[in-house]
């Protein structure tokens, strides 16, 4: 069965170091998701690609963050300078398209800024 | 803005009792609700959905209605199991977007 794969599983790293994280969706999935999940609470889009375009950002911090999908297969979220707040699980999900189609998620990256 | 709102947790169980987890939201439109389920170290897996008011989504056991009225998606599991233990996430996604909004979770232990 596909999946979505995501690395590093894990992450520590020093607050004011840079730090990325992968994502490869499912194969065929045109909508691609990265989601910041903060220990006890639910899930948080922070963007959404459709094929290589940026098409929900609202969410991003974008001083610090990036987020890029190049060829509109797989994707890396950036995180530069870490901050202590930014200790998290990063979760990406794909989808064949967008709103009707279900998202797939991957396991995640847990991050931890030290 | 959307909203979910998830029953205060953790839960704790014993094998073969009766589940419920509620879950009620605030949105401007019309959404379609969701429950996902996510067992340690694993993805968010979608467990069942519902597209419109009075629709019952159903999976392993698991059922929810969409009630407008209450604006409620309650999960419920007659009888659960062990492997049941979790934490199930209730979820929002407006029929305009494609942006999931999450309840904060509740973890479910089901003892043996």
């Amino acid at each position: 069965e596909a999946e979505v794969a995501q690395s590093p599983r894990y992450k520590i790293t020093e607050k004011s170091q840079a730090v990325a994280f992968w994502c490869d969706p499912i194969s065929g999935h045109a909508t691609l998701y990265w989601y910041r999940q903060i220990l006890g609470q639910g899930p948080e889009l922070l963007v959404q690609f459709q094929d290589e375009s940026v098409v929900d950002d609202s969410q991003l911090p974008k001083d610090r963050f990036s987020a890029e999908r190049l060829k509109g297969v797989d994707s890396t979220l950036k995180i530069q300078p870490a901050e202590l707040g930014d200790s998290a699980m990063y979760l990406c999900a794909s989808s064949l398209g967008p709103q009707l189609y279900e998202q797939y998620f991957g396991p995640g990256t847990r991050l931890t800024v030290t | 803005g959307d909203s979910v709102t998830q029953m205060e947790g953790p839960v704790t169980l014993s094998e073969e009792a009766f589940l419920t987890i509620n879950c009620t939201y605030t949105a401007t439109g019309y959404p379609s609700l969701f429950w996902y389920v996510q067992y340690p170290g694993e993805g968010l897996q979608l467990l069942l959905k519902a597209t419109k008011a009075d629709d019952k989504g159903s999976n392993k056991g698991f059922e929810a209605t969409y009630r407008k009225e209450t604006t409620s998606f309650h999960l419920e599991k007659g009888s659960v199991q062990v492997s049941d233990s979790a934490v199930y996430f209730c979820a929002l996604q407006e029929t305009s977007g494609s942006r999931l909004t999450f309840g904060e979770g509740t973890q479910l232990t089901v003892n043996p």
